[in-house]
Formats: structure tokens, sequence, C-alpha cells
């Protein structure tokens, strides 16, 4: 059973940029397409990125300017960065891996890591 | 965007009844892309249905999923104590506001 876990700094000033790795044990990386998901008591769930192994992305629309996804396939890991926080961007970020055949869904996920941005 | 719109927000019943879930889409969406996921308090959400009605991997045959175009149905039937979640439904690349199955 494929394992994921996030890891980054839990809190961040505002302007600052977040940075978030997501390593997967029990598994291969690739072949697969791996997923960024937030949620906040605000916004609920909320869809960030994607990125498929070989390092093609996809970015929300309303986030684009500010998020970047990183594969490494050799450690099996991806990673997420958003610029410019604000207290907006305060939530739970959720690693997850999306479906091999419904791509859309997101079939296995991490436990979570709350970042807060606070001054 | 395509908004998802669930309802009721909370659903109120005793284990061993049957549990009605709906996600009301803005705009047609393919049945190939809708999916539910429940979630349990300090848990990530957990992938029960894919394709509008395929189970995930380990999902017991009480929950069901159907639908098309733009209304679609989560079915719980014959609720255990362990169903008692928030669910919420998806589609590329959003999710609905979730819908609380509490104990009556």
């Amino acid at each position: 059973q494929v394992q994921l876990q996030e890891s980054g700094p839990g809190l961040l000033k505002p302007s600052e940029t977040l940075s978030l790795t997501c390593t997967v044990s029990g598994g291969s990386i690739s072949g697969y397409y791996w997923g960024w998901i937030r949620q906040s008591p605000g916004k609920g769930l909320e869809w960030i990125a994607y990125i498929y192994y070989t390092g093609s992305t996809n970015y929300n629309p309303s986030l684009r300017s500010r998020v970047t996804m990183s594969v490494d396939t050799s450690n099996n890991q991806f990673s997420l960065k958003l610029t410019s926080v604000t207290a907006a961007d305060t939530a739970m970020y959720y690693c997850a891996r999306h479906h091999m055949v419904a791509t859309v869904a997101f079939d296995n996920w991490g436990q979570g890591t709350l970042v807060t941005v606070s001054s | 965007e395509i908004v998802l719109t669930q309802s009721p927000g909370t659903l109120s019943l005793s284990p061993g009844e049957r549990a009605t879930l709906s996600c009301r889409a803005s705009q047609s969406v393919t049945s190939t892309y809708l999916a539910w996921y429940q979630q349990k308090p300090g848990q990530a959400p957990r992938l029960l249905i894919y394709g509008t009605s395929s189970r995930a991997t380990g999902i017991p045959d009480r929950f069901s999923g159907s639908g098309s175009g733009t209304d679609f149905t989560l079915t719980i039937n014959r609720l255990e104590p362990e169903d008692f979640a928030v669910y919420y439904c998806q589609q590329p690349w959003t999710f609905g506001q979730g819908t609380k199955v509490e104990i009556k």
C-alpha cells in the first residue's frame, strides 16, 4: 500500500513562500499523476495543482500565478511552492495520488500538514 | 468553472437506515469524472466512488453512486456506525461543499 507524507514549515509570515514536499513510499512515483489539495474552513476542499511523473503540470487557474510543482523521481518525491502567501492561504495541505484509471480522482492521500500564515 | 452543490447540508439518520446524498453541477459533467469521498474528523478524505458508480478498492458494497449530466447521487444502504462522516463530491477540478451524515 503506497503511503504519502507531507513535510514543510507549518508557520509562515505574509509574503513568504510556502514550500512543501510529499514523499511517496511503498510504491513508485512513476506512471501516476500526483496532486496537492488544500482544505480550509472558509473555502472547503480546493484543488491546487497536479504533476505527471514526467514533469508535465496543471495548475488551478486561481493560483497559477503563484504556484509551481516539481517532481524528483530519483527520491520518489514531488513538491509544491506557493509564493506571496497571505492569511487566505492558511489551510491543511494534502498531497495525493491520482487514480490510475480515473485520473481525476485521488485514491491515496497523505495525512495532511497544517500551514498557518500569520505575522 | 463548474460549481458543485451538495444537499442536504446535514443528514440526521439512525444506524441501519439508508442515506441519499445529492450533488448537483452547474454544468453537465462527464460521468467518467465524478467522484465521491468520505472524510472523518482529523483524517484525510478517502475515495469511495469514481466514474460516478465504480467503487474504489476496499469500499463496501453498501456504498453506491449513480447519476448523469448535472445530477449525481451517493447512496449508503444500511448505515453502519463508521459511516457517520462528511461526504464530498468532486469533478475536475472542484469539490462540493460537503454533506454531513450525523447520528440521529
